[in-house]
């Protein structure tokens, strides 16, 4: 619908487990990005990415650790997460990073669960 | 750094009222957008305002722009059910940071 797809939708993994989140982006996009939501904290931004390189890293735990190996992909990798790290994870993407051309497309997000 | 309130956290209104969603920046803005997220879904992009003052409408919804660039607000007029869900303002500022604010969630009774 936006363009922007993530897989899996939902995942269950325990807190020893090694998981990979994934992000497409069909719009031709030189950006993206990495979202947390909570109830605690709504739109928490985790990672950004322009042109394959990272931008911005919100002080964000080394458990995880993202990836983008061309600007139409974004991968957001997770090991030894904690129960407080379930979260609905949503990756975005736009034009560009800056100027009026970073509106944000999001992706339907994916359903993390640590048990 | 940059700060993105958004007030209030919650409201109900009966539908056919009318709804204000406020959201305040701790610095000024080069420019505000605003998302809305229904419930189960994802954020979309509604609208983005840049120019002082500016005034923006779409159908019932109102977005303005305060005059410092340091405020907005979203209007709807005679909400509807459809109307349910998260509405989230974004800012950047100069160091072209995007913030979000914390949402205000609107639930209609019909």
């Amino acid at each position: 619908e936006t363009g922007v797809t993530q897989t899996p939708r939902h995942l269950v993994m325990g807190m020893t487990n090694k998981k990979s989140l994934k992000c497409e982006q069909h719009l031709g996009h030189n950006a993206m990005y990495w979202y947390k939501q909570s109830a605690k904290k709504p739109l928490e931004l985790m990672f950004v990415y322009s042109l394959e390189e990272r931008v911005e890293n919100n002080s964000v735990p080394s458990r995880f650790s993202p990836e983008c190996p061309n600007s139409s992909h974004l991968f957001l990798h997770l090991h030894t997460l904690q129960p407080e790290d379930s979260a609905l994870y949503l990756c975005a993407s736009s034009q560009d990073r800056t100027g009026g051309a970073d509106t944000q497309y999001f992706g339907p997000g994916t359903r993390l669960t640590v048990l | 750094g940059q700060q993105v309130m958004q007030i209030p956290q919650y409201q109900h209104v009966q539908e056919g009222e009318d709804f204000t969603t406020y959201c305040n920046s701790s610095t000024t803005l080069s420019n505000i957008q605003w998302y809305k997220q229904r419930p189960g879904g994802h954020p979309v992009f509604l609208i983005q305002l840049v120019k002082s003052g500016e005034v923006k409408k779409q159908k019932r919804l109102t977005f303005q722009f305060g005059e410092a660039k340091k405020n907005s607000s979203l209007h709807i007029t005679a909400t509807q059910t459809t109307d349910v869900g998260t509405y989230f303002c974004a800012g950047r500022n100069a160091g072209n940071m995007l913030t979000f604010g914390g949402g205000t969630r609107l639930m209609v009774k019909p």
